[in-house]
């Protein structure tokens, strides 16, 4: 089946830092991936819709400067989130699809714990 | 606003009894329901879906239901087992968009 790989796993970094989280797609073409943020104990909320080769999508209310997301190849996709700060420590999920909106075909990576100190 | 809401924050079932997960909505543009199963620090794992113009699909214990005219669907797992035990959350999918609404998840907890 259709696996998607985020990378890292949780990361640890000091204000005013960036930190780059990676999705990759490895056995499919994702055509759009998607990028959401989980609070403790509450849904996941989209921040992001990015499609290969152009410009990402943003949910109102979420910062584009902030929250930098590149999707320069059909199996891959980056978000930076720049001059982090501890409100920005949350659980990050990619989430791949090649077109096939049905069930499998949103797959979704493992997720980025990111804290921000 | 909140388009899909999980309106029981948790749930506690004994093995081998059926488990019922609920979920409403308000946008009548929604076209496919999907209910993931997700553990702590991981990503959400796909379980069964439905479209907009059915009533019923099942796929092993897994079966949902949707009442378009009320907007509301459930899972029901049946038999329970411990290993079910996880946050469920239900999301809808938006055709012209072609995005995922989630719902705010409901915990199960599958006892023996």
């Amino acid at each position: 089946g259709a696996v998607v790989s985020q990378h890292p796993s949780r990361v640890i970094c000091k204000s005013g830092t960036s930190v780059k989280i990676e999705c990759r797609s490895l056995d499919f073409q994702a055509t759009t991936m998607f990028w959401y943020r989980q609070f403790p104990k509450k849904s996941l909320m989209l921040m992001a819709t990015s499609n290969e080769g152009s410009k990402a999508t943003y949910e109102q209310g979420v910062e584009k400067d902030k929250f930098l997301i590149n999707h320069a190849s059909l199996t891959l996709s980056t978000l930076t989130v720049t001059s982090a700060h501890p409100e920005d420590s949350s659980f990050y999920i990619c989430s791949a699809t090649g077109g096939d909106y049905r069930g499998p075909g949103y797959t979704f990576g493992s997720g980025t714990r990111l804290t921000v100190v | 606003d909140q388009q899909v809401k999980q309106n029981s924050p948790s749930l506690s079932v004994q093995e081998g009894r059926i488990s019922i997960l609920n979920c409403d909505y308000t946008n009548s543009m929604f076209d496919y329901f999907l209910w993931y199963k997700k553990y702590p620090a991981e990503g959400p794992t796909f379980l069964i879906s439905i479209s907009s113009i059915k009533d019923k699909n099942e796929d092993g214990r897994f079966t949902v239901f949707l009442n378009k005219s009320a907007k509301h669907l459930s899972l029901h797992i049946v038999p329970s087992q411990p290993g079910d035990s996880a946050v469920y959350f239900c999301a809808a999918h938006t055709g012209t968009a072609s995005k995922l609404t989630f719902g705010t998840g409901t915990r199960l907890q599958v006892t023996l």
